[in-house]
């Protein structure tokens, strides 16, 4: 069946440094894939979204590519913010999710 | 634009009780969806309606589950005879079938439920 591992938390960074948070799935068919973020205190909300092979998703300096080969949509940043502390989900067709990665950045 | 809203917050409740909780989706989104998050997961999927046809229901959804979209505005779910394992936020989101943000999933602030 599908379903989506994503890599434990919490991942703690120091401000500036480079964010890598893995996320790989299995499905049939082509699925469409998603990062949502939780902040602190707040609901769920969509960060970036890829639906086809070799599509990258951005926002807010955030970036993930489809990687059929791989089976993987790893959320990368290049620079992190205290703000970027959070809760990060990665999901499959937005119905098979990750149980997500918490980020702490230390200024 | 008001957002999803949902009804109640929290609900603490005791083992074998009925309860019922209400989500009202962003006015022009056609899809409404239900999931329910324990902690450190991430949301499960529960079921999801096209207007007011339910379209699909995880495998995993105990009958003691029901889900209803009327009107295809507002939904309501329904846990019958409630279990200690049902306690878990209960999230809602809505989106749309057409225009730029296509499919993206809006999410209320949910509903925590606790059995005691």
């Amino acid at each position: 069946g599908n379903s989506v591992t994503q890599m434990e938390g919490p991942v703690t960074l120091s401000e500036e440094a480079f964010l890598t948070i893995n996320c790989t799935y299995t499905a049939t068919g082509y699925p469409s894939l998603f990062w949502y973020v939780q902040y602190p205190g707040e609901g769920l909300q969509l960060l970036l979204k890829a639906t086809k092979a070799d599509d990258k998703g951005s926002n807010k300096g955030f970036e993930a590519t489809y990687r059929k080969e791989t089976t993987s949509f790893h959320l990368e940043k290049g620079s992190v913010q205290v703000s970027d502390s959070a809760v990060y989900f990665c999901a499959l067709n937005q119905l098979i999710w990750g149980a997500g990665t918490k980020l702490i950045i230390k200024p | 634009d008001t957002g999803v809203s949902q009804d109640p917050r929290h609900k603490i409740t005791k083992r074998g009780q009925n309860v019922t909780f209400r989500c009202d989706p962003i006015s022009e989104h056609n899809r409404l969806y239900w999931y329910r998050q324990t902690l450190g997961q991430g949301p499960e999927f529960l079921t999801y309606f096209q207007n007011e046809a339910q379209l699909e229901k995880s495998r995993l959804l105990s009958d003691r589950f029901s889900a209803e979209r009327p009107k295809g505005s507002f939904s309501t779910l329904e846990i019958q005879r409630t279990e200690q394992g049902d306690s878990a936020m209960y999230l809602c989101a809505s989106s749309q079938t057409s225009g730029t943000r296509y499919n993206e999933q809006f999410f209320g602030p949910g509903t925590r439920l606790t059995v005691l």
